[in-house]
């Protein structure tokens, strides 16, 4: 039973435009949500993250919005930049160790 | 660069077999996790390890084992290889802390199963 969900496998966004990457979950216990980016042949390499008493996040160019009644985040960037054409994947936990991962969003940033 | 290494890089077993994965944690880091990643999926909790016990496990059936050393580095073991085995396996270590902690992982190792 898939708990995370990235209903869209994949994006292609121009550059200097903004890209807004989608997820939603299952479980009302969750209270800590992340983004990782990841790169072919690399690890997935934490991005942003956002806890359940907050609604938004922000880092640089990266805004992570939480809406709980909706049980949906969304992770904007902008401006778009064609290095951050990667997966990203988002997450969730509430126990502290166990995280559950969505199935992951590829970006393509067009220059 | 995340400081986490994992060996072997790629690896190919038949049914049946056994096999040990390996992780190397970022000095100080007490905790590491084991994922898998099949095609197309997202990464999915296997196990928890801090100070060499385990902290917590995923859905995942008893022949997926792990060991966590002092010196940081962690093993993952699974008997009985099958065929969905097949996939990436990732380690993610963190230094435990009060609240969330960040999580760095290592490459991964992609494990086949023929």
């Amino acid at each position: 039973d898939q708990q995370v969900k990235q209903n869209s496998p994949s994006l292609s966004v121009q550059e200097g435009r903004i890209s807004i990457l989608n997820c939603d979950y299952t479980n009302s216990m969750f209270d800590y949500f992340l983004w990782y980016k990841k790169y072919p042949a690399e690890g997935p390499t934490f991005l942003i993250s956002i806890s359940s008493i907050k609604d938004k996040n922000e880092d640089g160019r990266f805004t992570v919005f939480l809406n709980k009644s909706a049980k949906h985040l969304s992770l904007h960037i902008v401006p778009s930049q064609p290095g951050d054409s990667a997966v990203y994947f988002c997450a969730a936990s509430f126990t502290g160790n166990q995280f559950y991962f969505g199935t992951g969003t590829s970006l393509t940033v067009i220059p | 660069e995340t400081g986490v290494t994992q060996s072997p890089t790629h690896l190919i077993k038949t049914r049946g077999q056994q096999v040990t994965l390996r992780c190397s944690s970022q000095s100080g880091h007490n905790t590491v996790s084991w994922y898998q990643q099949a095609l197309g999926q997202g990464p999915q909790f296997i196990f928890q390890y801090y100070r060499e016990e385990e902290n917590g496990r995923g859905n995942f059936p008893p022949r997926f084992s792990g060991l966590q050393f002092p010196n940081y580095s962690s093993e993952l073991n699974v008997n009985a290889l099958e065929l969905d085995d097949s996939a990436l396996y990732l380690c993610a270590s963190e230094k435990s802390g009060r609240g969330y902690n960040e999580q760095f992982f290592g490459p991964g190792t992609r494990l086949t199963v023929l």
